[in-house]
């Protein structure tokens, strides 16, 4: 299983754009990026995933390098509402395979 | 609503006791998987059930025992419990091809 690596935490403001970098140096070629958001108490919740290049979808956009060891997961115009932990997960998905969450990243939404 | 059900949401038990938690995946998704979260921890794989069969283990206590049912239904048993086994579980499943988990909305174990 790749390995991942995010900031601890982020704060921002509302209203603001907030990328938040996951780094993924030993991903397989097989393995997908998929990022998870989770509230306190509450199970995670699917937010996007991807392969290479770019994805959007209603929620976010995720940016993908040529090289693949990174990971930008972006959130455009972040509410009160976004104060949650962020789970950036490698893996490959075509069997139900097992993954790993990392410590995650604590992101703070201030007004 | 995820599709995911566990019950119940919250128990409260004494040290020492058993508990069952039971988890009833998202029609049509063959695997489950069962995670332990302390107080402002992270995500901790226990074990992971395929169509009925044991199919990868994690830190799971050998106090802990969990099997999946022919209506592909979970159950995570809990046994000898310690206060520090006080803590959210849950409970996701997968299918066979697909592109993420669906986590219930766990159940809030207090050992007391």
């Amino acid at each position: 299983l790749a390995k991942t690596t995010q900031p601890i935490s982020m704060d921002s403001y509302e209203g603001q754009e907030v990328n938040i970098t996951c780094s993924h140096n030993n991903i397989a070629t097989n393995d997908y990026i998929t990022w998870y958001q989770q509230f306190p108490s509450q199970g995670p919740r699917f937010i996007i995933q991807g392969y290479k290049t770019k994805v959007t979808n209603e929620v976010a956009s995720l940016f993908i390098p040529a090289d693949r060891k990174s990971s930008t997961l972006s959130l455009p115009r972040v509410s009160l509402s976004d104060t949650a932990v962020y789970y950036c997960l490698v893996g490959e998905y075509n069997a139900g395979n097992m993954l790993t969450f990392g410590g995650g990243t604590r992101l703070m939404v201030k007004p | 609503d995820s599709g995911v059900t566990q019950t119940p949401k919250h128990l409260i038990t004494a040290t020492g006791q058993r508990v069952t938690l039971r988890c009833s995946p998202r029609s049509g998704d063959l695997s489950v998987y069962w995670y332990q979260q302390s107080l402002d921890q992270g995500l901790q794989f226990l074990i992971q059930y395929y169509n009925g069969e044991e199919r990868a283990k994690g830190n799971i206590l050998e106090r802990f025992s969990a099997q999946q049912f022919p209506d592909l239904h979970s159950e995570l048993n809990l046994s000898s419990l310690e206060l520090g086994d006080s803590a959210l579980y849950f409970c996701a499943s997968s299918a066979d091809r697909t592109y993420g988990y669906t986590f219930g909305s766990g159940t809030r174990l207090t050992v007391v």
